[in-house]
């Protein structure tokens, strides 16, 4: 069974300083990865997708991705209130269009 | 440029009542996706779909639920005889390929059943 594990948190930082969020999975046949975020309430919005090992930077997000270590994670720099949220990682495996999600990490950033 | 749109989103039944979900996809899109989310839970895939066609629905229950994407207007998703346990946010996304890296998720509907 594919499975995502993250942290649930919450993960508390203060503002302006980087957040670190971490995802493994299981499927050694993932091929594409995503992180969603997800304001309470709300529905996840798309931030990144990586499909190939290592950084892959957009703005104030970084996503990094190890597929021998089955491991993916977001940096998101120079934090903001605003991007207290619920952080999902998300797979697809080859050829598929199934989503797995984690459970989410909560990010509570401090002003 | 309209996003997914999903309707109602919320949506109040009692036990035993039926539950119709919509979903009109993004323009241009012909893939819809539905997504499960219970209260502390991740999503959990439900149906893939492309107009006419039910292409994977092996996220949906075996009884009470159904799907469906007709030539025209949204694509439906059916509970019927609901359950308490079927109260739950249901999120509808699409693509306009089958390339997972496209889903994009509309508001959502917020079903709660009494």
């Amino acid at each position: 069974q594919k499975e995502v594990e993250q942290n649930s948190g919450p993960l508390s930082v203060p503002e302006g300083a980087i957040a670190s969020l971490n995802c493994t999975y299981s499927d050694r046949g993932s091929q594409s990865f995503f992180w969603y975020r997800q304001y309470s309430g709300k529905s996840p919005e798309l931030i990144m997708s990586i499909y190939s090992n290592g950084d892959k930077e957009d703005g104030r997000f970084t996503a990094q991705l190890n597929k021998a270590s089955q491991y993916v994670s977001l940096l998101i720099r120079d934090s903001q209130p605003s991007d207290s949220a619920t952080y999902l990682c998300a797979f697809s495996g080859a050829g598929s269009y199934q989503l797995t999600f984690g459970k989410g990490t909560k990010l509570s950033v401090i002003p | 440029n309209a996003g997914v749109m999903q309707n109602p989103r919320h949506l109040v039944r009692r036990r035993g009542q039926e539950a119709r979900l919509r979903c009109s996809p993004m323009k241009g899109h012909s893939h819809v996706y539905w997504y499960r989310q219970l209260p502390e839970e991740g999503l959990k895939f439900m149906v893939y779909l492309q107009k006419e066609n039910i292409i994977d629905e092996s996220g949906m229950p075996k009884e009470r639920f159904s799907a469906e994407f007709p030539k025209e207007g949204p694509s439906i998703l059916r509970i019927q005889q609901v359950v308490r346990g079927d109260s739950a946010a249901y999120f509808c996304a699409s693509s306009p390929g089958v390339r997972a890296d496209t889903q994009y998720f509309g508001p959502g509907t917020r079903l709660t059943v009494l």
